[in-house]
């Protein structure tokens, strides 16, 4: 079974922060994505990667990156953390096709 | 543009009815897969059902079945016989060339 994993369910920051959330996957797939979802606003795809070190935006990028050093491994860094981007935030990798994307948990940020 | 349309923001239904969720969808990709997603309060993506848009027969996957007309371009989700588990949020999603869009979820509610 597909395992992917997100390093903290909840994490509370302080505005102004730097945060690390992280994703692990044991497939082997190629594609991992960050999203985040609101309610009312659904799912927002922030960063996706297709590769080791390539990495594309998404619909919404800014205040964010992303780093993928190894395949299994996809992080995202909000630089300077502001209320805002206090949500839930979804990690997911993709196989090939026609598989569907596999999710982790979820982490829920709170930026105080 | 591929787009996804969820029309119902909540639904409620009477425990061991059936229940049907809408998904619309529009894409020029010839090819594509559609996938059906709960989400129940605790946060994390369960993938429940797929069809592939080559797929001659309706997908099935336990109590749920995927009623997908092509040629209206709609993948409705019909779960039988539900449970007060069945409560969650649902979200339909397209996949086509790498790419994945997921509509704005229908909320389910189970009433005993």
């Amino acid at each position: 079974d597909v395992k992917v994993t997100q390093s903290s369910r909840y994490l509370v920051k302080r505005t102004g922060e730097k945060v690390f959330l992280e994703c692990v996957q044991d497939m082997d797939h190629e594609n991992m994505f960050w999203y985040r979802q609101d309610p009312g606003l659904g799912l927002r795809l922030i960063y996706f990667s297709y590769d080791v070190k390539m990495k594309e935006k998404g619909d919404i990028p800014e205040g964010y990156s992303v780093s993928r050093e190894k395949k299994e491994r996809f992080s995202l860094i909000l630089e300077s953390a502001s209320t805002n981007q206090t949500s839930m935030y979804l990690c997911a990798s993709l196989p090939a096709r026609p598989q569907p994307q596999h999710f982790g948990d979820g982490t829920r940020l709170s930026i105080l | 543009a591929q787009k996804i349309t969820q029309t119902q923001p909540g639904m409620f239904v009477q425990e061991k009815e059936a229940v049907t969720l809408d998904c619309t969808y529009d894409t020029s990709d010839p090819s594509y897969g559609l996938f059906w997603y709960k989400q129940p309060s605790s946060g994390e993506m369960i993938f429940l059902i797929y069809q592939g848009s080559y797929d001659q027969q309706n997908a099935t996957e336990g109590r749920y079945s995927l009623n997908f007309q092509k040629a209206r371009k709609s993948a409705n989700l019909v779960i039988s016989a539900s449970q007060l588990g069945d409560s969650a949020m649902y979200f339909c999603a397209m996949r086509g060339d790498d790419k994945i869009i997921f509509g704005k979820g229908t909320r389910l509610h189970i009433l005993p």
